[in-house]
């Protein structure tokens, strides 16, 4: 199948300090990344879908500011928590779909977990 | 985006088969069902996908009913590491970006 790899997998930061996180299609192009984020126990909510070449389309509720999301190359998208806070700390996923047809079927990253201290 | 409405949770024990339901009554005509597996600390893992009828690999059935407005998924013969969360997915098809919603997901938990 294919993969999908982010880096870092875990990430420990100071409150106030910026923290990127990268999103990749090893063996595919995906023109459109998702980001979610998972707290403990509870399902994933997605935050934003990053598309090639353009801005980055936010949910509701979520800070574009705060946020950033860069979607430069067709493997590659990064997201950035900016002036992380300890509320900040969660589970960030990324997906991405190469199926022409928009199935629905997404390809998903390992999972990147940031806990802001 | 439709709705997806799953149990909560569910036990089994190893050997047997495991049916999960997934309401989506409110499914679009161009709309695919996706079932998705995630364990603690790691990402959902693609398990089937199907539109109408039924869809069979080598890990799972899908199930769906001529109106589509529910899928069940099929695990035979569990073992201790399908203990997971399994989410059903209904939307994507070709009008869209793919975008998904999860909703809460079905914690199984598979005993000795």
């Amino acid at each position: 199948g294919a993969v999908v790899s982010q880096h870092p997998s875990w990430v420990i930061c100071k409150s106030g300090t910026s923290v990127k996180i990268e999103c990749r299609s090893l063996d595919f192009q995906a023109t459109t990344m998702f980001w979610y984020r998972q707290f403990p126990k509870q399902s994933l909510m997605l935050m934003a879908t990053s598309n090639e070449g353009s801005k980055a389309t936010y949910e509701q509720g979520v800070e574009k500011d705060k946020f950033l999301i860069n979607h430069a190359s067709l493997t590659l998208s990064t997201l950035t928590v900016t002036s992380a806070h300890p509320e900040d700390s969660s589970f960030y996923i990324c997906s991405a779909s190469r199926s022409v047809a928009n199935t629905g079927e997404l390809f998903f990253g390992e999972g990147s977990r940031l806990t802001v201290l | 985006l439709a709705k997806t409405t799953q149990p909560i949770s569910m036990d089994s024990y190893e050997g047997q088969e495991v049916n999960i339901t997934c309401s989506h009554n409110n499914i679009a005509t161009n709309d695919y069902i996706t079932w998705y597996q995630q364990f603690p600390s790691q990402g959902p893992r693609f398990i089937i996908q199907g539109y109408k009828t039924k869809v069979t690999n080598e890990v799972a059935s899908l199930f769906i009913p001529a109106d589509r407005k529910s899928s069940t998924l099929s695990l035979p013969r569990v073992s201790l590491s399908d203990t997971a969360v399994y989410y059903c997915l209904v939307g994507a098809g070709s009008s869209n970006t793919g975008k998904l919603i999860f909703g809460q997901g079905t914690t199984l938990q598979v005993k000795p």
